[in-house]
This record gives structure tokens, C-alpha cells and sequence, in this order.
């Protein structure tokens, strides 16, 4: 079945620290992946999708085949970065769309 | 992103009672999802609709029905409300389906007590 595994539910970490968000899928197809985000009293938003191999706000995320795997990482975490993020996968021919746990991210001055 | 608005933003029933969740949207996205907000399940989708008149089961849509006869609205109904049924409720839209970006409402807080 299609699942999106974060084993985190809280990261934490300091300022200026590497940070990477772990996000592990389970899927037969070519997987379509994304990262959303949720600020705080903000609206869930798309952070970045791995067919756009964009890097947002200082976060890349490379999608690994083999590993079945798509971390979100910033080599330098900064306090405004501190957010729920979740990892999504889109299956059934495009039809659905799966989210993960989901991961808070706190980033300490 | 005031484009999608979910109504209400609070809600408190009882349980065996009908409550219908609203989403409106003012793009003219065609798609329209609804997911439900759980701690420790992250967000599990509902139902999701393609166009007018189109509707689909998402993860978890027992005790749930939608309909989709206006482009603009997506409401969400719960025919009988269970306590399972507390949660978090997100309406999300987009214009190409899901490689495109989902807006989000901003959640409707159901309590069913």
C-alpha cells in the first residue's frame, strides 16, 4: 500500500545548525513527491516538489529511488524556519495525494 | 491567501448529530480536496472532487459525504458525527490537480462530543 513514513514527530535544533527532515515512501509507481509547510497561524503551503529540483528558502530535497527516500534538508536551520512540515506523495495516476505524519521543526536562538 | 475560505472556524456538536462543513473557493480550481488533521496521523485525505460533479474516496472516507454541484463549493458532510470524528477539517484547491500547488483554507476545529 502507499504510505508516507516521518519518523520524527519534533525535530529540534540550533541556529545555523544543518537540519534534514526525514521522509521515507512506500509506493510501486514513479513517485511524485512534495514538501508542504505550515508556519505558525499560517495556512498549510507548498514548500517544493522534486520534479521542479528547486531549492526554497535555503531547503533542498533530493528524492533517493533506492533508499525510497525524499529528506528535506538546509545546511544552515534559521529561527523562522521553526514549522510543521510534511512530506507528501501522489499516487493512483495522479489522483491522490498522501501526506505523511508530519514533523515540527523548532529551531532554538 | 484569502482565495479559499472554510466555514465555520469552530464547531461543537453532539455526537449522532448531521453537521456539514463548507468550502468555498473563488479561482475556479478544479480540483477540491478535503482532509482531516489528526495528531500523530499528520493530514489523511478525505475525499477529493476533479471537477463539478465528480467525486472521489480519499483514505478515509467512511462517515463522510461530498458533493460538488458548483465548481467554487466543496462542502462536507457528516451524516451521523462520531467522537472519532474530532479532528481538524482542511479544504484544500488547485488548478491542475496535484502537481500543481494545493491551497489550503484555513481548517474548521470540529469537536463532537
Amino acid at each position: 500500500a502507499q504510505r508516507v513514513t516521518q519518523p520524527e514527530k519534533l525535530l529540534s535544533v540550533f541556529k545555523g545548525a544543518p537540519v534534514e527532515l526525514k521522509c521515507n515512501y512506500s509506493y510501486s509507481g514513479s513517485p511524485e513527491l512534495f514538501w508542504y509547510v505550515q508556519y505558525s497561524r499560517q495556512r498549510l503551503q507548498l514548500l517544493l516538489r522534486h520534479i521542479s529540483r528547486e531549492s526554497i528558502k535555503g531547503f533542498t530535497a533530493d528524492l533517493n529511488k533506492g533508499e525510497t527516500s525524499f529528506h528535506l534538508k538546509k545546511p544552515f536551520a534559521q529561527e523562522e524556519d521553526s514549522a510543521m512540515y510534511y512530506c507528501a506523495l501522489i499516487y493512483n495516476q495522479g489522483g491522490k495525494l498522501i501526506f505523511g505524519q508530519g514533523t515540527e521543526l523548532s529551531v532554538k536562538p | 491567501d484569502a482565495g479559499i475560505t472554510q466555514s465555520p472556524r469552530y464547531k461543537i456538536t453532539e455526537t449522532g448529530r448531521q453537521v456539514t462543513l463548507m468550502c468555498h473557493q473563488t479561482w475556479s480550481h478544479s480540483y477540491m480536496f478535503w482532509y482531516r488533521q489528526d495528531l500523530g496521523h499528520g493530514l489523511r485525505l478525505i475525499y477529493y472532487s476533479a471537477a463539478a460533479d465528480i467525486t472521489d474516496k480519499g483514505e478515509v472516507p467512511d462517515g463522510y459525504v461530498v458533493s460538488r454541484s458548483k465548481t467554487e463549493n466543496f462542502p462536507l458532510t457528516l451524516e451521523s458525527a462520531t467522537r472519532s470524528q474530532t479532528s481538524v477539517y482542511f479544504c484544500a484547491s488547485s488548478d491542475r490537480g496535484l502537481n500543481s500547488p494545493l491551497h489550503f483554507g484555513n481548517g474548521t476545529r470540529l469537536t463532537v462530543t
